[in-house]
């Protein structure tokens, strides 16, 4: 079983909708939560990091984390075609050698105009 | 602002030759990290450098080397290519102690083994 479990979609939702992106994990070790958007042959590029469990909101991306239930989630409100990317949530556990990272395998979204 | 660079963006190999790809941390950030994401794959960790030195390893081959220099450049160094070493590879940067919450990421090399 992979640390970091994400539904590799794809996803297609028209312009204006809410989009919900979700990953699960298994080790309660993980502090860290972070999202990343990856469009076609770039980089990741980091979106919004949390520590606690809770919403952290940012424009129109809001990052939620339930550490009870091993579950964190990424809304995006007004989606728009530019955020048709492929999105990746990431994980963190502190080790002595620095903090270790897990990807989701990513989501595949597409905004239609 | 000045991003992580990598260079090259593309590189085409055959199988059994060797590749060397670079990466350039943003200023002042002493960490660097290489990742190897085939295709439909999330990026899976090889290495770490802190201060030049290895601090972490992940699943990178034997075949595998990388070293970070004095001017913290890094290269990873791939020999004996196979075909499924085809994939991105992306190098991210962090400044020591900020890595928890993410670092910035390359563009990428695209590594094709042929």
């Amino acid at each position: 079983q992979k640390e970091v479990e994400q539904d590799p979609g794809p996803l297609s939702v028209p312009e204006g909708a809410i989009v919900s992106l979700n990953c699960t994990y298994s080790n309660s070790a993980f502090q860290y939560f972070m999202w990343y958007r990856q469009y076609s042959r770039k980089g990741p590029e980091l979106l919004m990091y949390t520590y606690s469990s809770g919403n952290k909101e940012d424009g129109r991306f809001t990052a939620q984390v339930d550490k009870s239930s091993k579950y964190i989630s990424l809304f995006i409100r007004d989606s728009q075609p530019s955020d048709s990317a492929t999105y990746l949530c990431a994980m963190s556990v502190p080790r002595n050698t620095g903090n270790q990272f897990y990807f989701g395998t990513g989501t595949s979204l597409t905004v239609i105009p | 602002a000045a991003g992580v660079i990598q260079s090259p963006r593309h590189l085409i190999k055959e199988k059994r030759e060797t590749a060397t790809l670079k990466c350039y941390p943003i200023p002042r950030h002493d960490t660097v990290y290489w990742y190897q994401q085939g295709p439909g794959q999330d990026p899976q960790f090889l290495i770490s450098f802190y201060e030049k030195m290895q601090s972490d390893k992940g699943s990178i081959p034997d075949r595998f080397s990388a070293q970070q220099f004095s001017d913290y450049h890094s290269e990873l160094n791939m020999s004996s290519l196979e075909l499924g070493d085809s994939a991105l590879y992306f190098c991210a940067s962090s400044p020591r102690g900020s890595g928890r919450f993410g670092y910035t990421f390359g563009s990428g090399t695209r590594l094709t083994v042929v």
